[in-house]
């Protein structure tokens, strides 16, 4: 079975600190993987997506990069944490051409 | 840029009535597609939707292309299916471009 796992499920961090959120995707190679961001009462926004690994392209900046260190794995990180990187993040693939994407439970980010 | 307008922002209704979401986008799309998002804020697939009607259960879209439009039908709502459902459509590069959502609210 195909599955989607994301890590942590929920952070508290302090502005300025570090931050990185994992994504494993399992039963299914060289997936399209996207990151995707809501801040609380906000619109999802596409943030990142990957067709391969080593392989990244930003849709929206957020003072936030990705990286794809394996064909199975997708990382959101950042440096120093803004305020406004506060929300929810979500990992999906794309199962296929005419298919929806099947999304992760999702990260709950606190920046404090 | 592509924009996409969800309305009602929200709805209440009694537990048995029928509900009609709409989402309309501003430029042409590859896809349409419906979401739940549950309360604490992961999200459910419910159409893959560029055009025509799809039934599921109780929940039927139906996209208009020529008119940049999709809706969402609910018939005989429950109280489970209260909550958010988002509209999202499909552009180049795979991106997605989501609504603010409608967020419904069933009572008994």
């Amino acid at each position: 079975a195909q599955t989607i796992h994301q890590w942590p499920v929920a952070e508290i961090k302090a502005v300025g600190s570090p931050l990185s959120l994992g994504c494993t995707i399992k039963g299914k190679s060289s997936p399209n993987l996207y990151w995707y961001w809501q801040a609380t009462g906000g619109t999802l926004q596409q943030l990142f997506y990957s067709i391969t690994v080593g392989q990244v392209e930003s849709v929206v900046q957020l003072n936030l990069s990705a990286s794809r260190p394996k064909d199975d794995q997708f990382i959101l990180s950042t440096e120093k944490l803004l305020l406004s990187h506060s929300g929810f993040y979500l990992c999906a693939w794309k199962v296929g051409d005419n298919q929806a994407p099947l999304f992760g439970e999702g990260t709950r980010l606190s920046v404090l | 840029g592509q924009q996409v307008q969800q309305s009602p922002a929200s709805l209440v209704l009694q537990e048995g009535e029928n509900a009609e979401l709409q989402c309309n986008f501003s430029t042409s799309l590859n896809s349409m597609q419906w979401f739940y998002q549950r309360p604490e804020g992961s999200l459910v697939s419910l159409f893959y939707n560029p055009s025509g009607t799809k039934q599921s259960g109780r929940l039927t879209s139906t996209t208009v292309i020529k008119e940049r439009r999709s809706s969402l039908h609910i018939s005989s709502s429950q109280i489970t299916d209260s909550g958010t459902y988002l509209c999202a459509m499909g552009g180049s590069n795979a991106k997605l471009t989501f609504g603010k959502g409608t967020k419904l609210s069933v009572k008994s």
